[in-house]
């Protein structure tokens, strides 16, 4: 079974240009997150959405990012402009939301890095 | 406070040591426990489910102290490919609410 897939794996590319990454969950599962992790500050959670809705985006930084889940198989973080300190790994995970709490299965991760 | 606390490390041990991990949560109404394993450049995998009777699963113990808002993870008899980031993982029991996640205890097993 295919796990959570993203793109791209890494990516590189000069502060103020736009940058987006894709994720495609698990087929079935209905909640999907971002996160971000750094050696600073560990895994963050940026925004979770259950089916297709964006439930809490407390944990975007800033206005300069923004996240969309267009279909159930689908969703796209993006960053505008962006910025050195936001050279990070991206994850997206997702899981069943069928009551109580399930297991998140992860993505490979986007490694960005702006420069 | 910080949500999820964990001890840091590195856990450095000879291969058949047993070893434990403590991690600590302040929120008292978290109802699910869990810890994920990370290797170095990977995404984080689901090690394992903590249940309030405590679980066990081949060498990997897991047990829950709610009075004391602790969750604890031992390794026995550790292997080589143990060596890896655990991260406790916490979240309320409230249906697609995202996890809370400690920074993980590095461990790293040498023969």
């Amino acid at each position: 079974d295919a796990g959570v897939i993203q793109s791209p794996r890494h990516e590189v590319t000069e502060m103020g240009q736009e940058v987006t990454l894709r994720c495609k969950p698990i087929s079935g599962h209905n909640s999907l997150f971002w996160y971000r992790q750094t050696m600073m500050r560990g895994l963050e959670l940026l925004i979770y959405f259950n089916n297709n809705v964006p439930i809490d985006d407390s944990g975007m930084p800033e206005d300069r990012f923004s996240a969309k889940m267009p279909n159930a198989s689908f969703s796209t973080l993006k960053i505008q402009p962006s910025e050195p300190r936001d050279s990070a790994v991206y994850f997206c995970a997702s899981s069943h939301n069928r009551g109580g709490n399930q297991p998140q299965h992860f993505g490979d991760g986007t490694r960005l890095s702006i420069l | 406070r910080k949500e999820v606390e964990q001890d840091p490390g590195p856990f450095n041990v000879p291969e058949g040591a047993t070893v434990a991990f403590n991690c600590t949560y302040s929120n008292s109404a978290s109802q699910s426990f869990f810890w994920y394993r990370q290797d170095c450049r990977k995404e984080p995998k689901l090690l394992m489910s903590v249940y309030s009777s405590g679980n066990e699963d081949g060498r990997f113990t897991a047990q829950l102290n709610r009075a004391s808002q602790y969750i604890s993870l031992l390794i026995r008899d550790s292997k080589l490919s143990d060596s890896a980031t655990y991260l406790c993982v916490v979240t309320p029991n409230q249906a697609g609410t995202a996890l809370i996640f400690g920074k993980g205890t590095t461990l790293s097993v040498s023969s």
